[in-house]
Parts: C-alpha cells; sequence; structure tokens
C-alpha cells in the first residue's frame, strides 16, 4: 500500500485561505467517508484536526474544514494564522493492506 | 479525559532488544483499539500495526510483520511495541494512538518514545 498523495508544501499568508488535498484510489479515500487530518507541529506528537472526511473534533478551530470528491479528499484551512504552520498529514481506512490504514506523504504549510 | 502515556526515550546497540510500552488512562479500554506509527527522523507518519484491547485482534503493516511483535496486557491498558533485534534504521520516534472500536480516526496520541540505535 502506497502512503497517499500529498503536495510536499503549500504557502500562504496570513489571513489567506488554503487548501491541501489528498489523492488515493477507491480502496481508501474513494471508498469511504473515513479520511482523517492532523496536524503536527516540530517536536510535537500529531493532532486529529478533521475526522469522518467533515468532521471537527470539540477544541478545533472552525478555521478548519474538509471535504472529499471521488478519490480527493481536501483539507482547507481559512483565516490563515502563524500557528497554523506545521506538517498535515491525511490519513485514510483502507482494505488493500492491513494495518487498514495509510498516511498521506505529508503537507508542509508555510505561513508567509 | 482520555491520556496515553509513552515509557521514556532508549538509547541502544545494533542487536539489542527492546520492549516500549504505551499506558492508557481515563476511560475504560476494553473496547479501544491502539495504534503504533512510526516517524523516521525528517520523515512522514507509517502504520506500523493496532492491537484490539478488548480482544486478541492484531494486525501489521506488510512492513512491520516480522520485524515487531505488538502486545498488550489487557488488565492494566498497556500496549508495548517490541524488537528482538534492533538494526539502526530502526533509530526512530514511535507514537502510540487509541480510538475508540467503530471509529476510524485516531483522536488520541502518546508523546512519542524516541527510540536510537547506534553501535
Amino acid at each position: 500500500q502506497s502512503a497517499l498523495t500529498q503536495p510536499a508544501s503549500v504557502s500562504g499568508s496570513p489571513g489567506q485561505s488554503i487548501t491541501i488535498s489528498c489523492t488515493g484510489t477507491s480502496s481508501d479515500v474513494g471508498g469511504y467517508n473515513y479520511v482523517s487530518w492532523y496536524q503536527q507541529h516540530p517536536g510535537k506528537a500529531p493532532k486529529l484536526m478533521i475526522y469522518d472526511v467533515t468532521n471537527r473534533p470539540s477544541g478545533v478551530s472552525n478555521r478548519f474544514s474538509g471535504s472529499k470528491s471521488g478519490n480527493t479528499a481536501s483539507l482547507t484551512i481559512s483565516g490563515l494564522q502563524a500557528e497554523d504552520e506545521a506538517d498535515y498529514y491525511c490519513n485514510s481506512y483502507t482494505t488493500s493492506s492491513t494495518p487498514n490504514y495509510v498516511f498521506g506523504i505529508g503537507t508542509k504549510v508555510t505561513v508567509l | 479525559d482520555v491520556q496515553l502515556v509513552q515509557s521514556g526515550a532508549e538509547v541502544k546497540k545494533p542487536g539489542e532488544s527492546l520492549k516500549i510500552s504505551c499506558k492508557a488512562s481515563g476511560d475504560s479500554f476494553t473496547t479501544y483499539w491502539i495504534g503504533w506509527v512510526r516517524q523516521m527522523p525528517g520523515k512522514g507518519l507509517e502504520w506500523m500495526g493496532i492491537i484490539y484491547l478488548g480482544g486478541s485482534d492484531t494486525r501489521y503493516s506488510p512492513s512491520s510483520q516480522g520485524q515487531v511483535t505488538i502486545s498488550a496486557d489487557k488488565s492494566i491498558s498497556t500496549a508495548y511495541l517490541q524488537w528482538s533485534s534492533l538494526k539502526a534504521s530502526d533509530t526512530a520516534m514511535y507514537y502510540c494512538a487509541s480510538t475508540l472500536n467503530g471509529n476510524f480516526h485516531y483522536d488520541y496520541w502518546g508523546r512519542g518514545t524516541l527510540v536510537t540505535v547506534s553501535s
């Protein structure tokens, strides 16, 4: 099972909106509404930001939103803030291999 | 609130064995899965495997199968990741994470255990 495809980097100015894509196949992203997104700051553990494609856990800013079309899921960050600078990973349930989850390669978000 | 507390950093030599732990607290974990995620220096997240604390189901990634052993002591809500013979390429940060059975996202994460393997 290969990692899901994400852009290596995305950047934006404070206040702007950016979108990170996550492309898989019909065996993972396209086949199930079980895509989640994780934010990781340097030296820190990943933090769940979005689950089941569109849902935000309690405490996560509503500036973060998720969507999906076909085999591609997306994470949008609106009103970009300096604290949003981090690595972002998508994760999907998959039937292609065990343990039934696959991460994306990760996207570095830079706030200009 | 759920907390996952991982064991401390380890420095080992190639060929040595190692067992790291992840203790869960804050809920009844008989219906939880614990997953282990590897992050090599400067690299992305990679699933190693998951274990169900309410039964005997353990699933490994193809690259981890035969290289590590994932186990759990359900009586103390603790999961383990074990190597019998470490290699330099096992040098990485290892995170544990948990999810409720029936969910498909890992909402609680440990702080990670740094394993360094060097002669």
